[in-house]
């Protein structure tokens, strides 16, 4: 059972380019969410999803697409980066009731040039 | 939408001693309430949590504390080693999927 694991661990864009933050699951959890996490502001929920096919936005959406095609994968994608998306990218997981533990990945460091 | 304060952003103890790190949230529907501990390089890992109909709940050295009608709520760790040193996040939620979570704590665990 290996958790949710994430790839990659690191990556440096130029701006511009796009890209794809894979994130995956092997327990089963119906509800997955994408959080940047930057110096001083804690995490922010960037997109997530209840189940296969639904995804909904979170606190900062703007230049992030996600879909959920599968119980196990949530990727996030960048379409063009920005400088202002340099941070620490985690997925986390959860069975989806009120109140269950939300497992995190290990992150991706992501700079944009 | 829910807004979560934590204070204080940084705290050095001694071994041995404790340390506690509080939290305010905004919206009065939030229902439950996660600590999260955070070592250099990983993903935050869930230390312990609280829903809202409950009070105060420990697990060996650590416990929280909650008041609903303040709307704060607090973490407690008692005779602290130094492998408590790490960035202690609290959060709230009312949805299984939305946490908010609060700026962090760094905690220091001096020998």
């Amino acid at each position: 059972n290996a958790g949710v694991t994430q790839t990659p661990k690191f990556q440096v864009l130029k701006t511009g380019q796009s890209m794809t933050l894979q994130c995956a699951q092997d327990m089963n959890h119906e509800y997955m969410s994408w959080y940047r996490q930057d110096p001083g502001m804690g995490l922010r929920l960037i997109h997530y999803s209840v189940g296969a096919g639904i995804t909904d936005q979170g606190e900062v959406p703007n230049g992030y697409n996600v879909s959920r095609s599968t119980t196990e994968d949530f990727p996030l994608r960048l379409l063009s980066a920005a400088p202002s998306q340099t941070s620490v990218y985690f997925c986390a997981s959860s069975y989806g009731l009120a109140g269950d533990t939300q497992y995190f990945g290990p992150g991706t460091r992501l700079t944009v040039l | 939408g829910e807004n979560v304060e934590q204070h204080p952003s940084t705290l050095s103890v001694q071994e041995g001693d404790s340390a506690v790190i509080k939290c305010t949230y905004s919206d009065s529907a939030s229902n439950y309430f996660p600590w999260y501990k955070q070592e250099l390089g990983k993903g935050p890992q869930l230390i312990i949590d609280i829903r809202s109909n409950v009070g105060e709940k420990k697990d060996q050295r650590i416990a929280v504390t909650l008041n609903k009608t303040a709307k704060h709520f607090s973490l407690h760790i008692t005779e602290t080693q130094p492998e408590d040193s790490a960035v202690y996040f609290c959060a709230a939620s009312k949805t299984a999927s939305k946490l908010t979570f609060g700026t962090g704590t760094r905690l220091q665990v001096t020998l």
